[in-house]
This record gives structure tokens, C-alpha cells and sequence, in this order.
């Protein structure tokens, strides 16, 4: 069974930077296409980025763009998410969410976008 | 931009049938995903590629798409399906991906 599981809560002043952890287990990090997703508090869900299957390349909201930096380390099965700049607007749970192997799909955009798995989230805090 | 559309809020008696829409131009050609989150809780997969159904997921939850439109069906709705749903999905050119708005769910 593939579990996912986050680091722990951050506080960051305005203009810091954040990077969450996001560790795999029950597989290993290359069978998964990992995405990021955030919901800033009261509002909905916002996709972030993640591995493009299709594209076999990571993309990422155009929002983010020059802010965001999505890693993995394959040696620990971890995938890495940093945001820099931060702001207040910043402040938000912090999901890694993933497709499982054993969901069976029929395109292979479906890869990277049906997240059965999703880790507990990660809340960031950002606060002069 | 590419936007999906849902109706802010959804209300029904437990036992009816609850239907929650998504509207985007491109769903003709990209699949929708649905997804289920309670209060607290992260997000759950409940529909994908449309109509499919994970394993874990209760039948009364059923997926359908024609045109612009998808829509989630909860049939015969209980009081535990109370949650926000979001529709997910991709622009024609498949690297915008997004989130609708979200529909809260009330069963009462």
C-alpha cells in the first residue's frame, strides 16, 4: 500500500522561502508521477505543479512560475516541493499527491491526474 | 485563462439524487476527475477519467460527461457524503491543469 507522508508544520517571515518534504513508501518514488496541490485557508483547492507523465517533464501553474522548484530524491524516495518569495497569500496546506499503480487507467494523462493517494498536508504559515 | 465552473453550493434531502456540475470548454476532448474532501481531511478521488470508479469508492457515486460538461451523481445521497466537491481537469492543450471552484454538498 503507497503512503505518502509530509513534513511538519513551517512558519516563514514575507520574502523567505519554504521546502516541504514529501516521502514515499509502499513503492518507490519513480513509479509515481508526483504533483503538488495547496488550499489557502477557506478557499479551494489549487493545483500546483507536478511530473508530467505524458510530457516527461515537470510543469507547473503559470502562477508559480520562477517561484516554485519541484525535486525528488530518488536514493530516499522523497519528493521535494520549495516555494521562494513568500507572501501572506502564500499561506496555505500543502498537499504531495500521487495515481497508484494499482489504479487502472485507460490514457496516459490519467497518470497525472487521477491522485488516489494523497499525504496529510503540510501547513505553511506565512507571517511578519 | 481556462477556467472550470461548479455551482457554489448543492442541497438535498438524504436518499435524493445529487448532481454537481463542472463546465469547461475543453471537456469534449480532456477528461474530468472528481474528488471528495471533508472538513479536515485531505482530498479523496471518487470519479476519474469521466466515469470511473475507484475500487473503495461507494456505487451511488457515478461519473458522466457530454459537451462542456461533466457532472458527478451521488444517488440516493447520505448524510456522509456532506463534503466539498472538486471537478479537475486540463485546457486543450493539456499543461493548464486546474481545479473548479469547488460545490459544497448539503444533505439534510
Amino acid at each position: 500500500q503507497v503512503q505518502l507522508v509530509q513534513s511538519g508544520a513551517e512558519v516563514k517571515r514575507p520574502g523567505a522561502s519554504v521546502k516541504v518534504s514529501c516521502k514515499v513508501s509502499g513503492y518507490t518514488l519513480t513509479d509515481l508521477s508526483m504533483h503538488w496541490v495547496r488550499q489557502a485557508p477557506g478557499k479551494g483547492l489549487e493545483w500546483m505543479g507536478g511530473f508530467d507523465y505524458e510530457e516527461g517533464e515537470r510543469i507547473h501553474a503559470q502562477k508559480f512560475q520562477g517561484r516554485v522548484t519541484m525535486t525528488e530524491d530518488t536514493s530516499t524516495d522523497t519528493a521535494y516541493m520549495e516555494l521562494s518569495s513568500l507572501t501572506s497569500e502564500d499561506t496555505a496546506v500543502y498537499y504531495c499527491a500521487a495515481k497508484s499503480p494499482a489504479l487502472h487507467c485507460t490514457s496516459p494523462s490519467c497518470r497525472s491526474s487521477a491522485f488516489d493517494i494523497w499525504a496529510q498536508g503540510t501547513m505553511v504559515t506565512v507571517s511578519s | 485563462s481556462y477556467e472550470l465552473t461548479q455551482p457554489p453550493s448543492v442541497s438535498v434531502s438524504p436518499g435524493q439524487t445529487a448532481r454537481i456540475t463542472c463546465s469547461g470548454d475543453a471537456l469534449p476532448k480532456k477528461y474530468a476527475y472528481w474528488y471528495q474532501q471533508k472538513s479536515g481531511q485531505a482530498p479523496v478521488l471518487v470519479i476519474y477519467e469521466d466515469t470511473k470508479r475507484p475500487s473503495e469508492i461507494p456505487e451511488r457515486f457515478s461519473g458522466s460527461s457530454s459537451g462542456t460538461m461533466a457532472t458527478l451523481t451521488i444517488s440516493g445521497a447520505q448524510v456522509e457524503d456532506e463534503a466539498d466537491y472538486y471537478c479537475y481537469s486540463t485546457d486543450s492543450g493539456g499543461n493548464h491543469r486546474m481545479f473548479g471552484g469547488g460545490t459544497k454538498l448539503t444533505v439534510l
